[in-house]
């Protein structure tokens, strides 16, 4: 079964600065995509950043551009997601979640992990 | 960044109805578009993908259409676990955007 499970939230103030991870299990991490994925609590989905099964292509939105730096450990079946100069409308729940597309990228997410709760208030 | 717009926004309907969701993107995409099923305190869950393609596990009674600007999915007939909030996605950039969702509740 495969499984993603998200931690490193918690509450930040604002200019300061937080790592969230991602292991996962029950599939080749490798082979895939990951993506991150983020939820104003009651509110929309935004998308944040992906990585290729190689690190060889990223991307992020455009609202996180220059403070998020995604990353992965293909040994350690991990991601990360580095951020910087949070602020207060970075508060969200940060989901992690698998891209489908092998040894590609699709842009299309499943499954999702159950999220991070990151709050950035002073 | 390419706009998506769902239509409604919420919605009631009844164990047995046929519903219908519409999602509208600010420019072509081609068959580009995904969508995805969230129950309250749950992550998202990929029902179709490339517009009209079902995710396997998914039943049968979902589907989608659509290509370029207009799509929409289609629940045949409704069931109790179906209620939740529905959210289309497109994939087509590299600025990947999601609709707002559309709430599904139980008349």
């Amino acid at each position: 079964e495969v499984q993603l499970v998200e931690s490193g939230g918690g509450l930040v103030q604002p200019g300061r600065s937080l790592r969230l991870s991602c292991a996962a299990s029950g599939f080749t991490f490798d082979d895939y995509a990951m993506h991150w994925v983020r939820q104003d609590p009651g509110k929309g989905l935004e998308w944040v950043s992906g990585i290729s099964w190689n690190s060889g292509r990223i991307g992020y939105a455009d609202s996180v551009k220059g403070r998020f730096t995604i990353s992965r450990d293909n040994a350690k079946n991990s991601l990360y997601l580095q951020m910087n100069s949070l602020r207060a409308e970075d508060t969200a729940l940060y989901y992690c979640a698998k891209d489908v597309g092998v040894r590609g990228v699709s842009n299309w997410f499943d499954p999702w992990g159950q999220g991070t709760l990151v709050t950035v208030s002073s | 960044d390419i706009q998506m717009t769902q239509s409604p926004s919420s919605l009631s309907a009844s164990v047995g109805d046929r519903v219908t969701i519409t999602c509208r993107a600010s420019q072509s995409i081609s068959s580009y578009l995904n969508w995805y099923q969230q129950k309250p305190g749950k992550a998202p869950k990929l029902l179709i993908y490339a517009a009209s393609s079902l995710q396997s596990g998914v039943p049968s009674r979902f589907s989608g259409s659509g290509s370029g600007t207009d799509f929409t999915l289609t629940i045949s007939s409704l069931q109790p676990e179906d209620f939740a909030t529905y959210y289309c996605q497109q994939s087509y950039s590299t600025q990947i955007t999601f609709g707002q969702g559309t709430r599904l509740e139980i008349k």
